[in-house]
């Protein structure tokens, strides 16, 4: 299985502020990474696929970039709806596999 | 805009059987789309269990691939899993999800349905 390792596993941020969610594969995926916002009680929203291309709908602050082994999903700034979990997931090879995700706290 | 509403019995004894059901509306089963369940024990990140495409043919994660049945039904535009031989492992938030096919991500998911495996 390809195992994804997200960093930081928590990020303290004020509104406004410059967030960055490092996703790292185990082996290379090309660009075959998504990247999902969950908040709790809530369904998880896809943002980003195929590791820099936007789902319809999302705000243009969220953008990723990265292939091969190493992914960012960044926030350009901080918003109080933006305050979640973040999840990447391979989409490369069966079986899919998540990272551990990434929750952004209030600072 | 589909959406997707998970339900089943919140509890289920160990060595049973675990069975939910995803009810879809805003579009239909039988659409090109792969039926999927992820799951998410407590504390822990997110597991893909299985897909079902709408023509029936599957695909299980290896780690499940022994204890877990998916299923189609198209009168109730709705799809199902069974897991056997459940245990404490098992605890999770269950949720259901759609991928479009050719697509490996998800777009559209259920809220999730927490899943407690103990007697």
């Amino acid at each position: 299985d390809i195992q994804v390792t997200q960093s930081p596993s928590s990020v303290s941020a004020s509104v406004g502020d410059r967030v960055t969610i490092t996703c790292r594969a185990s082996q290379g995926i090309g660009s075959w990474l998504a990247w999902y916002q969950h908040k709790p009680g809530k369904a998880p929203e896809l943002l980003i696929y195929a590791a820099s291309s936007l789902q319809s709908g999302v705000p243009s602050r969220f953008s990723g970039s990265g292939s091969g082994t190493d992914f960012t999903l960044t926030i350009s700034s901080l918003q109080p709806e933006d305050f979640a979990t973040y999840y990447c997931q391979q989409t490369n090879i069966f079986p899919l596999t998540f990272g551990g995700g990434t929750k952004v706290e209030i600072k | 805009q589909v959406q997707l509403q998970e339900s089943g019995p919140g509890l289920v004894k160990p060595s049973g059987t675990l069975s939910l059901t995803c009810a879809v509306s805003g579009g239909s089963i039988s659409s090109t789309s792969w039926w999927t369940w992820i799951r998410q024990p407590p504390g822990k990140g997110l597991e893909w269990i299985g897909e079902i495409y709408h023509g029936g043919s599957t695909n299980y994660n290896p780690s499940l691939r022994s204890r877990v049945t998916m299923s189609l039904d198209k009168s109730n535009n709705q799809f199902s899993l069974r897991l056997s031989s459940v245990t404490a492992a098992d605890t999770a938030l269950y949720y259901c999800a759609r991928r479009g096919a050719g697509l490996y991500y998800f777009d559209y998911w259920g809220q999730g349905t927490l899943v407690t495996v103990s007697s």
